[in-house]
């Protein structure tokens, strides 16, 4: 089993803060590496599908990068509100698919 | 389009019985995927398809877990006989495309086997 590692596992930030958090995977094989955002009790949401090596892709105030040479993708969240408050989940594909286990974000009024 | 369609969304069954759980995945997407949730292994997919054929069903657990896709509107996944060890939400989810589009999830199927 591949590892598809995420950090911070938890963030609480204030409301109006600017924040980013990592996923990491291996840098052999890469075809793909997706974003989801999963509220509570909700199905995960898809954010961004990333391919190529330095994709910057942006969605409102939520934008992420990629380095599949070195193994990461940066998610970064500006101007945090509370609605933002989910679940940011990481998912590698190459030869198969591997979910990292998430970073938990709570955006405090 | 009402999205991807799960059915039941709850099932409460007993150790040993067989259990199908159902998919509509949104008309015009050719890719499928199933996938487990239970708290100690996160998110893993089971299986998925791409124009009704089986891609890759790496992720099946074992003989007692099955997947089909008659046509390009609906799926099943069996579990037979099915163990408590199987309680998870399974989400089903669609997609235009293959592992490099974004795949939509339907709302899940929580599955309790006592």
């Amino acid at each position: 089993i591949l590892n598809v590692e995420q950090s911070p596992q938890s963030l609480h930030v204030q409301e109006g803060d600017s924040t980013n958090f990592t996923c990491s995977f291996p840098s052999s094989n890469f075809y793909a590496l997706h974003w989801y955002r999963w509220e509570t009790a909700k199905s995960p949401e898809a954010l961004f599908v990333m391919t190529l090596n330095g994709d910057e892709k942006k969605k409102g105030r939520i934008s992420a990068t990629l380095n599949t040479k070195e193994g990461y993708s940066y998610l970064y969240i500006k101007g945090s509100q509370p609605e933002d408050s989910a679940t940011y989940l990481c998912a590698f594909i190459g030869n198969q698919f591997y979910f990292g286990t998430g970073t938990s974000l709570t955006v405090i009024p | 389009d009402a999205g991807v369609i799960q059915s039941p969304r709850h099932e409460v069954t007993e150790m040993g019985q067989e259990v199908t759980l159902r998919c509509k995945p949104i008309s015009g997407h050719n890719s499928l995927f199933w996938y487990r949730q239970t708290m100690m292994r996160g998110l893993e997919l089971l299986i998925y398809f791409n124009n009704n054929v089986p891609i890759d069903d790496s992720g099946m657990p074992e003989d007692r877990f099955s997947a089909k896709m008659p046509n390009a509107s609906f799926s099943t996944l069996k579990i037979q006989p099915s163990e408590p060890r199987d309680s998870a939400v399974y989400f089903c989810a669609s997609s235009p495309g293959t592992l490099n589009y974004e795949q939509y999830f339907g709302p899940g199927t929580r599955l309790t086997v006592t």
